[in-house]
């Protein structure tokens, strides 16, 4: 039973290019979660999906993120005209219901701006 | 202000030692978790707990509701047990399936 997984794992972009991140939850899953960790910082809480629906996006930056969860296929995290500060690195998490279970994580994808 | 402060921040250990790493949190929970990340790593998660205490092989999570306080012990430590070690919790209410995190215990065991 494969576990949470995330491709790309390391991801070069320079400035002003798209990322787009994607997470394939454990089976049986359709609850996913984006974090992001920016260096020497903890992990933060950027949104909230069930299948083809956002929850909570209370976490993403207004401008440029976006985040999807389709009825078939990958969530994929979409970063439009990447800066600098964007290089960070992005894990998600998936769970089998959304309340007061555990959430299992992915290996992360590492993006670099350069 | 909903906050998870963990101590210590950075922390050395011989090999055989008992580890302990402190985790606080500011309001009411519905649960708190621990998690390992090595270095450039993935995140495990360690356990998931809301009260007590639970234990798997050398490590131990125990939790006071009252005190707002969780802690994690490793004992007979090794070196492999070096990591960064994360301490989140889902605050209660409305969104109880965020987790909110601390900024993590970097653990260093010498051999």
């Amino acid at each position: 039973n494969a576990g949470v997984m995330q491709n790309p794992r390391h991801l070069v972009r320079r400035r002003g290019q798209e990322a787009r991140l994607r997470c394939s939850p454990m089976k049986g899953h359709s609850h996913v979660y984006w974090y992001r960790q920016l260096p020497e910082e903890g992990l933060k809480f950027m949104v909230y999906l069930q299948k083809e629906n956002i929850i909570d996006e209370s976490g993403m930056p207004k401008e440029r993120f976006s985040a999807e969860f389709p009825k078939e296929g990958p969530s994929i995290l979409r970063i439009q005209q990447v800066v600098r500060g964007d290089s960070a690195a992005y894990f998600c998490a998936s769970s089998s219901s959304g309340d007061r279970v555990e959430q299992y994580f992915g290996p992360g994808t590492r993006l670099t701006v350069t | 202000k909903n906050e998870v402060e963990q101590s210590p921040q950075n922390l050395t250990a011989q090999e055989g030692e008992f580890i302990t790493i402190n985790c606080s949190y500011s309001v009411g929970i519905s649960a708190l978790h621990w998690l390992q990340q090595h270095p450039g790593g993935g995140i495990v998660s360690l356990f998931m707990l809301s009260s007590g205490k639970k234990k798997h092989g050398r490590l131990i999570a125990t939790i006071n509701i009252q005190e707002k306080h969780s802690s994690l012990h490793i004992t007979a430590s090794h070196p492999r047990d070096s990591a960064v070690y994360i301490c989140a919790v889902r605050f209660s209410g409305g969104s109880n399936y965020k987790l909110t995190f601390g900024k993590g215990t970097l653990l260093t065991v010498n051999p």
